[in-house]
């Protein structure tokens, strides 16, 4: 099992639709999560970060963490075709005394107009 | 100005060049971190620093060697440049976790790096 899980995608929406993008982690311990956005070519960019059980909103966003079931999400209201992007799940793990951000795959989102 | 810098931007390498990739950055933070990102695989880590006496090895560190010459800057160094080291190269920085938050990684605009 990958430590962050995410779907490949594509995630094709319409504009104006809600996008829902899903997260599993294996680290039961784990405190901090996050969402980053990247851009085709571009550098990640964080949009989210929750640390608490139920939802996080921030405009258009909505982080929604659920930590029994080890699942995160990301929900993006009234979806614009600049949210084209892959979205990144980032979660902290201790490793050697140390934390280290283990990202997932991401998920390619694809708004169209 | 950038708060994270990377150069070179691109660079195309033949099979056995040595090659170094820089990281500079003005946020004042104490971690640095360097990455690597394949298609389908994500980012992954391949070396880390704390701070400049203490640089530890990530997942993928084979092939690959770091030198942090000032809290400021961060190098990574590929000794023999093969093929599979084709990838987008990305510097990172932080502050060190609070007590019950771990801080945001900001990250470089990125190298892209083309070994033939």
């Amino acid at each position: 099992q990958k430590e962050v899980e995410q779907n490949s995608g594509p995630l094709s929406v319409p504009e104006g639709a809600i996008a829902s993008l899903n997260c599993t982690y294996s680290d039961r311990v784990s405190q901090s999560f996050f969402w980053y956005r990247q851009y085709s070519g571009k550098s990640p960019e964080l949009i989210m970060s929750i640390y608490s059980n139920g939802d996080k909103e921030d405009g258009r966003f909505t982080a929604q963490l659920n930590k029994a079931s080890q699942y995160v999400s990301l929900l993006i209201r009234d979806s614009q075709p600049s949210d084209s992007a892959t979205y990144l799940c980032a979660v902290p793990k201790l490793s050697g005394g140390y934390n280290k951000l283990i990202f997932g795959a991401g998920t390619r989102l694809a708004v169209h107009p | 100005d950038a708060d994270v810098t990377q150069t070179p931007r691109n660079r195309i390498t033949k099979t056995g060049k040595r090659i170094m990739l820089e990281c500079s950055q003005t946020k004042g933070h104490d971690r640095m971190y360097w990455y690597r990102q394949d298609p389908g695989l994500g980012l992954r880590l391949i070396y880390y620093s704390f701070d400049v006496k203490d640089i530890n090895k990530g997942e993928i560190s084979d092939g690959y060697s770091v030198s942090r010459q000032a809290q400021a800057k961060f190098s990574l160094s590929l000794e023999s440049a093969i093929p599979n080291q084709t990838a987008l190269y990305f510097c990172a920085t932080s502050d060190p976790p609070g007590r019950y938050t771990y801080n945001e990684q900001f990250f470089g605009p990125g190298t892209r790096l083309t070994v033939l």
